[in-house]
C-alpha cells in the first residue's frame, strides 16, 4: 500500500515566523513532490513541485527533498495570516502506462497575527 | 482560458437517484482525474483517464462511472446514490509527457445525499 503521511496540525506559527511542514511518503521510486494549497471551502492549488534531491525556493517558499530517508517538507518564511490554509502533500505513482498521485491527508496551518 | 469547470456547484439528491457531474478542461491536457475529498481527509482517485476513449479505475470506483469522449470533457455518474457519497467532488487534469506534470483543479461540486 503506497501512502503519504502527514501530520494534520493544526500547525500555529506567529506572524512574521518560519513554518516547517513535513511528509513522509512509502513508495521509493516516487519521482515527483507537489505541494499544494486548500483555503476552506475552495479546491487544492499549486504551490510548488520538488524532482530532485535538496532545496528549491519560489518566493517565500523553499522545498526540500530527502529521497533517502524519504521525506519532503516545506518551509513558508515570513508567514503571512494569508497561508493560513491545509498545505496537501502529493507523491507520483507511475505504473506501466498510468500516472496518479498519491495524497496526504494535510496539514491544517494557522498563522497568528 | 477557463483552465478547469465543473457543474453543478452543490446538489442535494435523494437515496436511490441518479446524477451526473459535469468536467470541462480547456487546456488540452491528455489526462483528467475526477476525486472526493471527506471533510478532514485528503483526495482519494475515484477514475482517472488517460486520453479519449480510455478511463481506468482510481482507489475508490464503486458507485460511479465515467466516459470521456473528447479530450476535452470527462463526466462522472453517481448511480443509486447513497449517504456514503456526500463529499466534495473533484475534477482535475494534466498534461503527461511534458515537463511538468501538475494537477490543476476544478472548484469542485459539493454532493449532499439523504
Amino acid at each position: 500500500q503506497k501512502e503519504v503521511e502527514q501530520n494534520s496540525g493544526p500547525l500555529s506559527v506567529p506572524e512574521g515566523a518560519i513554518a516547517s511542514l513535513n511528509c513522509t511518503y512509502s513508495d521509493r521510486g516516487s519521482q515527483s513532490f507537489f505541494w499544494y494549497r486548500q483555503y476552506s471551502g475552495k479546491s487544492p492549488e499549486l504551490i510548488m513541485f520538488i524532482y530532485s534531491n535538496g532545496d528549491k525556493e519560489d518566493g517565500r517558499f523553499t522545498a526540500q527533498l530527502n529521497k533517502a530517508s524519504q521525506y519532503v517538507s516545506l518551509l513558508i518564511r515570513d508567514s503571512q495570516p494569508s497561508d493560513s490554509a491545509t498545505y496537501l502533500c502529493a507523491v507520483n505513482m507511475r505504473g506501466d502506462s498510468n500516472y496518479q498521485l498519491i495524497w496526504g491527508a494535510g496539514t491544517k496551518l494557522i498563522i497568528k497575527p | 482560458n477557463a483552465g478547469v469547470t465543473q457543474t453543478p456547484k452543490f446538489r442535494i439528491l435523494k437515496i436511490g437517484q441518479s446524477m451526473t457531474l459535469q468536467c470541462t478542461q480547456d487546456m488540452n491536457h491528455n489526462y483528467m482525474y475526477w476525486y472526493r475529498q471527506d471533510p478532514g481527509m485528503g483526495l482519494k482517485l475515484i477514475y482517472y483517464s488517460v486520453g479519449a476513449g480510455i478511463t481506468d479505475k482510481g482507489e475508490v470506483p464503486n458507485g460511479y462511472n465515467v466516459s470521456r469522449s473528447t479530450t476535452e470533457d470527462f463526466p462522472l455518474r453517481l448511480e443509486l446514490a447513497a449517504p456514503s457519497q456526500t463529499s466534495v467532488y473533484f475534477c482535475a487534469s494534466s498534461y503527461v509527457g511534458g515537463a511538468q506534470e501538475t494537477q490543476y483543479f476544478g472548484p469542485g461540486t459539493r454532493l449532499l445525499v439523504l
